[in-house]
């Protein structure tokens, strides 16, 4: 079955390491996007990607580092500059579109950093 | 400014209840689209509609109906006859535009937890 692959899970590490968390489509969907989310926010949107070898800033990007070097991968890299990185993080893929496509989500990796 | 209000922060209903969850959302565009998921315990979010601005005509989907009116940039999902399994978070987001136009990326509300007692 087509869909996204996050791992791990669950993670955890401790305050002034980078972490990379892996996210990986074989539904052949040109965007991906991540997204965090804390209790009371809502979603909110880390960086995004329409094509390979290509990606934006979203609203909370400080902190965060992505690639795109394959279609079906985007993962992403909290650094220790995130001051907050405790969160649950959402990968996402869509088609192209012009608003219309919905997004396809991962079931999420919960981050603790302590 | 694009915005997506849900007022609601907590629902709690007991089974076989009819519930409404609010979503407000505030855009300056004429085309747009609006979008409700569901998020349940297992954390994914799940698609369930989408509307597009020039749409106004009311979905049923089963237990599911969604009530769109432009003239209070209201998006209301209504579950009727609600279940235990309809338990979880639901967001409603609105298509986000930047420079170069409508885009895929979605502006959320902050989510309702709705709880459905047996």
């Amino acid at each position: 079955d087509g869909g996204i692959t996050q791992s791990p899970k669950y993670l955890f590490r401790k305050e002034g390491q980078n972490v990379t968390l892996s996210c990986e489509q074989n539904l052949n969907h040109d965007a991906m996007y991540w997204y965090r989310q804390d209790p009371g926010q809502g979603l909110r949107l880390i960086y995004y990607s329409q094509i390979v070898n290509d990606f934006q800033k979203g609203d909370i990007a400080e902190g965060y580092s992505v690639s795109r070097e394959k279609k079906e991968s985007f993962p992403l890299t909290v650094t220790s500059a995130q001051k907050n990185p405790t969160a649950f993080y959402l990968c996402a893929s869509s088609p192209p579109g012009q608003g219309n496509s919905p997004l396809h989500f991962g079931n999420g990796t919960r981050l603790t950093v302590t | 400014a694009q915005k997506v209000t849900q007022a609601q922060t907590e629902i709690s209903v007991v089974e076989k209840e009819d519930v409404t969850l609010d979503c407000v959302y505030e855009t300056r565009d004429t085309t747009y689209y609006l979008f409700w998921y569901k998020q349940p315990p297992s954390g994914e979010l799940v698609f369930l509609i989408r509307r597009n601005s020039f749409d106004e005509q009311n979905e049923i989907s089963g237990r599911y109906s969604w009530n769109f009116q432009k003239s209070t940039s209201s998006f209301n999902f209504t579950i009727t006859a609600s279940q235990v399994v309809d338990s979880a978070v639901y967001f409603c987001a609105l298509s986000e535009r930047d420079y170069g136009g409508a885009t895929n990326k979605l502006i959320f509300g902050t989510g309702t937890l709705l709880a459905v007692q047996p």
